[in-house]
């Protein structure tokens, strides 16, 4: 069955210090993986998804296909990354409409 | 502004009195989805839509009906809520260019409590 994992509830750093948030897929085929932010008071909104191999916000994101990962790193956090955050999974075909979040990770950034 | 919209925003209901939520875009979308989000759950899929009159179900359909017949709308019904349906819900519109996934524009949320 398809699955995403995001092993973190609540990720604490401190301003400055790098940033890593976990997210472990479980899919058979190809799959396109997603992370959306929710900022305090704003809609759920897409960061990046790995097709794009884009840098968002300083914000990058590697699909390990080896270790079935997508985690989302950013080498210095800032106070205004404080969200929770989501990994998704769809399916690569393109066929299905189907997306799966995973249980999302509150990243809070201290000063 | 494009944007999706959700009516309405906060809604207390009792065990079995249907009620409709309704969704609307205005971005000429092919693609459009229902989650609830729970607590420890994150979001989850409860049905989708990718065209006018093509629905399908997501991970969670079981109290939940929708219909698409105009592209713009895509209201979710629950036909006799239960209190396990308490949630916060969120409507999602994309394209659907060639069948690949795009950005999906999500709602403000509407935040439904059963009792």
């Amino acid at each position: 069955a398809q699955r995403v994992t995001q092993p973190e509830k609540l990720l604490s750093v401190f301003k400055g210090a790098p940033v890593e948030l976990k997210c472990n897929y479980s899919y058979s085929g190809s799959p396109e993986l997603f992370w959306y932010v929710q900022y305090s008071r704003q809609r759920l909104q897409l960061l990046l998804r790995h097709i794009s191999r884009e840098s968002i916000k300083g914000f990058t994101a590697d699909l390990n296909k080896g270790e079935t990962s997508f985690h989302l790193k950013k080498p210095f956090a800032q106070e205004e990354d404080s969200a929770m955050y989501y990994c998704a999974l769809a399916h690569g075909s393109g066929n299905t409409g189907k997306l799966i979040f995973g249980q999302g990770t509150t990243l809070q950034v201290k000063p | 502004e494009a944007q999706v919209t959700q009516n309405p925003r906060y809604l207390i209901t009792v065990t079995g009195k249907k009620l409709t939520v309704t969704c609307s875009q205005n971005m000429n979308h092919e693609y459009m989805s229902w989650y609830r989000q729970d607590p420890g759950l994150g979001l989850r899929q409860i049905y989708y839509s990718m065209n006018v009159e093509v629905t399908d179900k997501g991970d969670v359909p079981e109290g939940y009906k929708v219909s698409r017949k105009e592209k713009r709308n895509f209201p979710l019904i629950l036909e006799s809520p239960s209190p396990n349906q308490t949630s916060l819900y969120f409507c999602a519109s994309s394209l659907w260019e060639g069948g690949g996934y795009n950005e999906q524009f999500f709602g403000p949320g509407t935040r439904l409590t059963v009792l």
